[in-house]
């Protein structure tokens, strides 16, 4: 199995740009979250996904943010416009439900100029 | 609410030292609780579980016990090696919910 797989690896952009993240979840797997890592706030859930459809959406930020599931095998996460306040490394995971085990792709590092 | 506390990092020891990364939990109800690693460059991996108190999750040498008077579970290792550097996140998932909360990441470095 080829894991969690996520793109690009790296996202340098400038501010007002719009970002757009994706994420490829383990074949099988039913739940796909959205999480940020930033130094000072650790790791935040933003959104997870049961049978594509959005279940929890209360740790999106702000409406800058948005998040996509068209199908199983497929989500985006996009930012328009970018700040340079969501530099972060932006992280996908798949799992059955419920959860024993999260899996988790090895993030996207953006960086807002 | 639902909250995990680690103990602050970063953590430094030789090849072969004892281990112990504190970890204390709030949660209403039942929690399961998690160590996962996440080595440099790459996404967090599970290291070990518990569900329920008095639990032991042990995986590559860790253990952790579930402790539900102290609201603890701590990470152990008699025996660190080199590889063993990474940054360790304690977690809990709230009985009924499909929601992880993370801890805030100790990073461990063990020299030769």
């Amino acid at each position: 199995d080829a894991g969690v797989i996520q793109s690009p690896r790296h996202e340098v952009t400038e501010m007002g740009q719009e970002v757009t993240l994706r994420c490829k979840p383990i074949s099988g797997h039913n739940s796909l979250f959205w999480y940020r890592q930033t130094m000072m706030r650790g790791l935040e859930l933003l959104i997870y996904f049961n049978n594509n459809v959005p279940i929890d959406d209360s740790g999106m930020p702000e409406d800058r943010f948005s998040a996509k599931m068209p199908n199983a095998s497929f989500s985006t996460l996009k930012i328009q416009p970018s700040e340079p306040r969501d530099s972060a490394v932006y992280f996908c995971a798949s799992s059955h439900l419920p959860i024993e085990k999260l899996f988790f792709g090895s993030g996207t590092q953006l960086s807002v100029l | 609410g639902n909250s995990v506390t680690q103990m602050e990092g970063p953590v430094t020891l030789s090849e072969e030292a004892f281990l112990t990364i504190n970890c204390t939990y709030t949660a209403t109800g039942y929690p399961s609780l998690f160590w996962y690693v996440q080595y440099p460059g790459e996404g967090l991996q599970l290291l070990l579980k518990a569900t329920k108190a008095d639990d032991k999750g042990s995986n590559k040498g860790f253990e952790a016990t579930y402790r539900k008077e102290t609201t603890s579970f701590h990470l152990e290792k008699g025996s660190v090696q080199v590889s063993d550097s990474a940054v360790y996140f304690c977690a809990l998932k709230p009985g009924g919910s499909e929601k992880l909360v993370f801890g805030k990441g100790t990073k461990l470095t063990v020299n030769p």
